[in-house]
């Protein structure tokens, strides 16, 4: 158990839709990183915040979105969903930079029709 | 760009035998951060080894280690002693943080079935 936890553990909805994953870092750590793995694009890093500010960018869709509360847990939301959009969606958390080692969480598993 | 290749779609390997996986990297970059993922059935990802690219010295992590060729690109796994839990999908990494900018590359992965 990597500390990181995520809700929900599965989704399912329908194209055009919006959903909403969350992320709860382990205790203490600051940065929190999101990635979406699927079948035909391997897992790719989408963005990281730190501290409550977004710090990176990956190769996040506009469709997209995240933030770092202050108690530092983050939400990602995706909206007008696309069959492609399919995916296992990990969040990662680690001490400060994006340096550190990351830990990750268990993922949600998306799964739009 | 950056690219990270594992070349090893899948291997298999004897319980409590050695086996060596492959990863090469391209990067024009000096300082860089190299890591191998482990992902079971469970679908968690899982650190197993970090390296520095500064560092020379290779790291290990009790039956983990790599196989760090800095100059050839190169960072192989190496996991000695095989047992049945070894068993995953296995990641090769490599991250470069600086200015605000970041990157962080995945290869496709190795499947690795360890064998009673």
């Amino acid at each position: 158990d990597s500390g990181v936890t995520q809700t929900p553990k599965h989704l399912i909805t329908a194209t055009g839709q919006r959903v909403t994953l969350r992320c709860s870092p382990r205790s203490g750590d600051l940065s929190v990183y999101w990635y979406q793995q699927s079948l035909d694009q391997g897992l790719q890093f989408l963005i990281q915040y730190y501290n409550g500010e977004e710090r990176a960018k990956g190769n996040i869709l506009e469709r997209f979105s995240a933030q770092q509360f202050p108690d530092l847990h983050s939400e990602l939301n995706l909206s007008s969903l696309e069959l492609g959009d399919s995916a296992l969606y990990f969040c990662a958390s680690s001490e400060s930079t994006s340096t550190d080692t990351q830990y990750f969480g268990p993922g949600t598993r998306l799964t739009v029709l | 760009a950056q690219t990270v290749t594992q070349s090893q779609p899948e291997m298999s390997v004897q319980e409590a035998e050695t086996v060596t996986l492959s990863c090469t990297y391209d990067t024009s970059e000096n300082n860089y951060y190299l890591f191998w993922y482990k992902q079971p059935p469970s679908r968690q990802m899982i650190l197993v080894i970090r390296q520095e690219a500064y560092k020379q010295q290779n790291a290990t992590e009790n039956r983990f280690s790599v196989n760090f060729q800095k100059a050839a690109k190169s960072f192989s796994l190496k996991i000695s002693d095989s047992q049945l839990g070894d068993t995953a999908m296995y990641f090769c990494a490599f991250m470069k943080s600086s200015s605000g900018t970041y990157k962080y590359i995945f290869g496709t992965g190795t499947r690795l079935k360890v064998l009673a």
